[in-house]
Formats: C-alpha cells, structure tokens, sequence
C-alpha cells in the first residue's frame, strides 16, 4: 500500500519567517495531495490541496509544489503568524471514483514564535 | 455552515468493556470515513463506507471492532473487548464520494482512554 513519509517532525520558526514541510510518498498512482491542519484539540481542516496534474497551487501565504518524478510534496507557509500554530498532515490519494483512499503522514508541529 | 456530527466526545472506561462511538456525517455525503489517531501521529484509517456498503477495512481489527452504516446515513463504530492500545482519539470523516478525490470533513473526534 502507499506510504507516505513527513519530515520534520516538528518545525519552530519565528513570526514573519517561512515555513516548509516536505512529504514523499511512494505510489505512483497517487493523484491527489491534500494538507490539512489540526489546531490543539480541534478537527482536522483541508488547507490546501494539488493534484497530480498540477506542479504548483498558491493560496495567499500557503503554497504547494508537487515533483511526481521524485515523489514529493512540500507545503510552504510564508509570512508566517502565531495562528499559524498547528499541526499540519500531508496525505496521498489512491485510487479514484468512489473508491479512493488517503495515507495521511505522522504530522508537523509547527510553533510560530512572537 | 453543515459538519460532522460525532459523541461521545470523551469516552473513559476499563478494559474488556465495549464502547461505541457515533457519527453523523453531512448531509448527502456518501463516503464515511472512521480513522484512528494516536497523539503525536497521523490518522489511520480504520473503515471506508460508500453509502451502506463498506469499501475498505482492511486495516480493522475485526475480532474486536466493528461497523456499521445501515441506512447509508450515520454510523456506529463499537470495539469489544476495549483494550489498552485502544486509548486514542477516533475521527469521523465525510465526503462527497462521487468523481475525482475531494475534501474529507471531519468531526471534532471521540477521545478514547481504557484504563
């Protein structure tokens, strides 16, 4: 099945720097890269999210670049603020119809110092 | 704004008892989703329901878990016997489930601990 690797694990960084997470997967056939950001003690919400068929999707201060030959993702916060604090999942999409399956990685926490 | 419904929020109970967790997922969504997440790593995902019909629980431990979505709407995840590696938070998880891959909406969670 798919496997998907998230790196680091955790991420501090001060107000105003960027931020970068990378994920590398390892299926092939995977077609659809969604991110999303869990807040303390909160649901999971989708960010941002690119499809195979796409090298790079922005959305203000959050940006996305996908390399299918190597297989990697990364998720690019720029400009960064304290509510930016949060942990932030990568996930990788198999399959398709109605019958889709996401591997989510092990996370990012990302701290966003005053 | 419509979104996942999920209870109990807490659940605290000794091992070898069963518990079950329910989900109402958003209206007109066909796929459901039941994942588990162990503080400090990502979900997994237990069981995919399209519909009624389940697509994917092939990573379900089926001697003691089990679910369910009979009328295709909301659905009920159990476990018996509870054990101690059970502790973790059990999202829910719904989608669309129709063409391409699309946004999963999940609910705020079910905290389990087994003591």
């Amino acid at each position: 099945g798919e496997n998907v690797e998230q790196h680091p694990s955790t991420l501090s960084v001060q107000e105003g720097d960027s931020a970068v997470i990378k994920c590398t997967y390892s299926d092939s056939a995977s077609n659809y890269f969604p991110w999303y950001k869990q807040e303390l003690g909160k649901r999971p919400q989708l960010i941002i999210d690119i499809r195979s068929n796409v090298g790079e999707k922005k959305d203000q201060r959050i940006a996305v670049t996908l390399n299918k030959t190597a297989k990697h993702f990364s998720l690019h916060i720029t400009e960064t603020q304290p509510e930016d604090s949060a942990v932030y999942f990568c996930a990788a999409t198999t399959g398709g119809g109605s019958n889709y399956k996401l591997t989510f990685g092990k996370g990012t926490l990302l701290t966003v110092n005053p | 704004e419509a979104e996942v419904a999920q209870s109990p929020r807490y659940k605290i109970t000794e091992k070898s008892q069963a518990v079950a967790f329910w989900c109402d997922p958003i209206s007109g969504h066909a796929t459901l989703y039941w994942y588990r997440q162990i503080l400090g790593q990502g979900p997994e995902l237990l069981v995919q329901f399209q519909d009624e019909s389940v697509v994917d629980d092939s990573q379900l431990p089926k001697d003691r878990f089990s679910a369910e979505r009979l009328k295709g709407v909301d659905s009920t995840l159990k476990i018996q016997p509870a054990e101690l590696g059970d502790s973790a938070m059990y999202l829910c998880a719904s989608s669309w489930g129709t063409g391409s891959p699309g946004e999963l909406f999940f609910g705020e969670g079910s905290r389990l601990t087994v003591l």
